[in-house]
């Protein structure tokens, strides 16, 4: 089956600029999470839908970050403006939503640069 | 906030020891995962254990979890040059959402 999927691999932006990354999620995952991996910590969760539905936003900074899962099946995360301390790895994951299926698939990360 | 501290922060070892890390974390779990990442493959999914488990197997690997402890062990055995990556820890602490929260990760280095 075809991985998680995400674009771009890799942004460089100014500060105050805007920037969007795109996820598409292993078909039929009905749950899709955005974390944010800042050079050498652990993935930290921004966001989590179920289906199009958003499960858990706590950790999303949402003055300035957004995103949007329509028809339940790719996501978009934006950020806007853009501050230095953005510059991280963006990782979209997916999760089945199918009995004991507790394993996230993740995608390749987008690598962002604030300057 | 992270939940997980995983430990040590690096290691260093030769190929065919083994390496064993550890995890710790502070509240109860449903489950807890380990995860490895290299910048080849990005973040793969290695092994999962429930909480009403004690020890798991998976080829080469073995996870251990100690809830009294709030505790946990990931051990690699005869290592391979290609095992060299950052390895995570995950809980879960509800089956219902699968929320996953990531410990700082343990940097392995296998020298051949």
């Amino acid at each position: 089956e075809a991985g998680v999927a995400q674009s771009p691999r890799y942004k460089i932006i100014e500060k105050r600029q805007s920037v969007a990354f795109w996820c598409n999620p292993i078909s039929g995952h009905a749950t899709l999470y955005w974390y944010q991996q800042i050079l050498g910590q652990g993935p930290k969760l921004l966001i989590q839908f179920q289906n199009n539905g958003v499960v858990d936003d706590s950790q999303l900074p949402k003055d300035r970050f957004s995103a949007e899962r329509l028809k339940g099946v790719d996501s978009t995360l934006k950020i806007q403006p853009a501050k230095l301390e953005d510059s991280a790895v963006y990782l979209c994951a997916s999760r089945s939503s199918g009995r004991g299926s507790y394993e996230q698939y993740f995608g390749p990360g987008t690598r962002l640069t604030v300057t | 906030s992270q939940q997980g501290e995983e430990d040590p922060q690096a290691l260093s070892i030769q190929e065919g020891e083994n390496a064993t890390m550890n995890c710790s974390y502070k509240t109860s779990i449903n489950n807890l995962q380990w995860y490895r990442q290299n910048s080849g493959r990005g973040l793969v999914h290695l092994i999962l254990i429930r909480s009403n488990e004690r020890e798991k197997h998976s080829g080469r690997l073995r996870v251990t979890l100690d809830t009294s402890k709030k505790s946990s062990s990931l051990l690699i055995t005869a290592s391979r040059a290609a095992d060299t990556a950052s390895y995570f820890c995950a809980t879960d602490r509800s089956s219902n959402t699968g929320k996953l929260i990531f410990g700082q990760g343990t940097t392995l280095q296998v020298k051949p």
